[in-house]
């Protein structure tokens, strides 16, 4: 089955502690976005790739850090500087030449 | 900076009835998309309106754009339970910022017999 996959499901994090969350996807798709979700509130962008080895910073990058080394996975990086991590995560992707970007299932993140 | 309002955030409709959700943008764009998202889940793409006057219907929802009017609007027909969930309409911004989306807050819809 082609698709988004974002694990884990729950992660929770401890003080001073940096979380990966991981979004892979087997859709061939070249864009790769981050976004943030605050209860009640729509969505935020944090990091986006157009392509491998390249990513630019969304509205909402500070404390977050990403890479792109390969064309399927676009793996989340919560620092210890992000310091009000608690929330709902969402990977999105997109192919070249197609205006729908496709979703993951969520990462919920929450500070013990 | 692009800033996109939906209207209202929170609607409570009875079965049967029909209704119209409100996305207004402030600048310039002529990529415009509606998702719904159930609870705890993630965001299912419903409808891509490119161009104004554009128009497109699935089952009970039909969504429009007025690109002057920097305007969308998600109409529902004939509400039924199984359309509750949360509608994000989200503005591309086009331009080099080509596949950035700026989302509104989102229209809590809840369904009742």
């Amino acid at each position: 089955d082609g698709g988004i996959t974002q694990s884990p499901k729950y992660l929770f994090r401890k003080e001073g502690q940096n979380v990966t969350l991981s979004c892979e996807q087997n859709l061939n798709h070249d864009a790769m976005y981050w976004y943030r979700q605050d209860p009640g509130q729509g969505l935020r962008l944090i990091y986006y790739s157009q392509i491998v080895n390249d990513f630019q910073k969304g509205d909402i990058a500070e404390g977050y850090s990403v890479s792109r080394e390969k064309k399927e996975s676009f793996p989340l990086t919560v620092t210890s500087a992000q310091k009000n991590p608690t929330a709902f995560y969402l990977c999105a992707s997109r192919t070249r030449g197609s205006n729908i970007q496709y979703f993951g299932a969520g990462t919920r993140l929450s500070v013990l | 900076e692009l800033k996109v309002e939906q209207n209202p955030l929170f609607l409570s409709m009875q079965e049967g009835k029909n209704y119209t959700i409100y996305c207004n943008y402030s600048t310039t764009s002529d990529r415009l998309y509606w998702y719904r998202q159930d609870p705890g889940k993630s965001l299912e793409s419903l409808f891509v309106l490119l161009s104004n006057g554009a128009v497109k219907q699935e089952g009970r929802l039909m969504a429009s754009l007025d690109t002057k009017a920097r305007l969308s609007t998600l109409h529902i027909t004939a509400a039924v339970h199984d359309l509750s969930a949360t509608y994000f309409c989200a503005v591309d911004r086009g331009g080099t910022s080509y596949g950035k989306l700026t989302f509104g807050q989102g229209t809590i819809l809840t369904v009742h017999p």
